[in-house]
């Protein structure tokens, strides 16, 4: 079954860091271009990082400078690193799978990280 | 600037059909588009891919009454016999070299 799982969310306070992990399977992980998607509480999707089959990385302007995403291809895995985190950070965050050009056909269920103090 | 926009809300009657817009910003009407449907409390779901040409490619287990269709700069999603289960959230999305962008979403209820 393709799959994707995400984890490592939690309540953390502003200026603080956490770091987001998705892990993949049914799939050669190596091959995609995977996504990071947040959704604040009531509000739609919104895209914040990519990052190519080649490593390539490119981010979102709210989030560029303080969050880093990478990936781990023996793992199966990847990762956003989120520093200096804001409220407006709030929400919860999908991994998804980038396929066809650009369509995300596979979305992980989200992870929540709530950033208050 | 890539942009996508859609209307915030639509309603159907059950078992009717409803058209969905998608309207890409100036000088990008040959961008294809995804629709992904997200029902309350749950993660998104991608339905199909809809391409400059009209053509379009569901995604698999999506139930025929889902369908795609473009006009110029507009993307549409049909959904036909309307049932209770369609109720939700539905984003458009849309992409370039280095760049993903989602519309603001359709809230579709079915009366």
């Amino acid at each position: 079954e393709v799959q994707l799982v995400e984890s490592g969310g939690s309540f953390v306070q502003p200026g603080g860091s956490l770091r987001l992990s998705c892990v993949a399977s049914g799939f050669s992980f190596s091959s995609y271009e995977m996504n990071w998607v947040r959704q604040a509480p009531g509000k739609g999707l919104d895209w914040v990082s990519l990052i190519t089959s080649g490593s390539t990385k490119y981010y979102a302007d709210s989030v560029k400078g303080r969050f880093t995403i990478s990936r781990d291809n023996g793992k199966n895995s990847l990762y956003l690193q989120m520093n200096s985190l804001r409220a407006e950070d709030t929400a919860l965050y999908y991994c998804a799978r980038d396929h066809d050009g650009g369509v995300f056909d596979i979305w992980g269920q989200g992870i929540m990280v709530t950033v208050s103090s | 600037q890539l942009v996508l926009t859609q209307p915030p809300s639509a309603s159907a009657s059950l078992g009717a059909s409803v058209k969905l817009t998608c309207t890409l910003s100036s000088g990008h009407s040959s961008y294809a588009i995804a629709w992904h449907q997200q029902r309350p409390e749950q993660g998104p779901r991608k339905l199909m891919r809809v391409n400059s040409d009209g053509s379009h490619r569901k995604g698999d287990g999506i139930p025929d009454r889902f369908s795609g269709s473009s006009s110029g700069a507009d993307r549409y999603l049909t959904i036909s016999s309307l049932q209770s289960e369609d109720e939700g959230d539905y984003y458009c999305q849309t992409w370039g070299t280095g760049i993903r962008v989602f519309g603001g979403g359709t809230r579709l209820t079915v009366l």
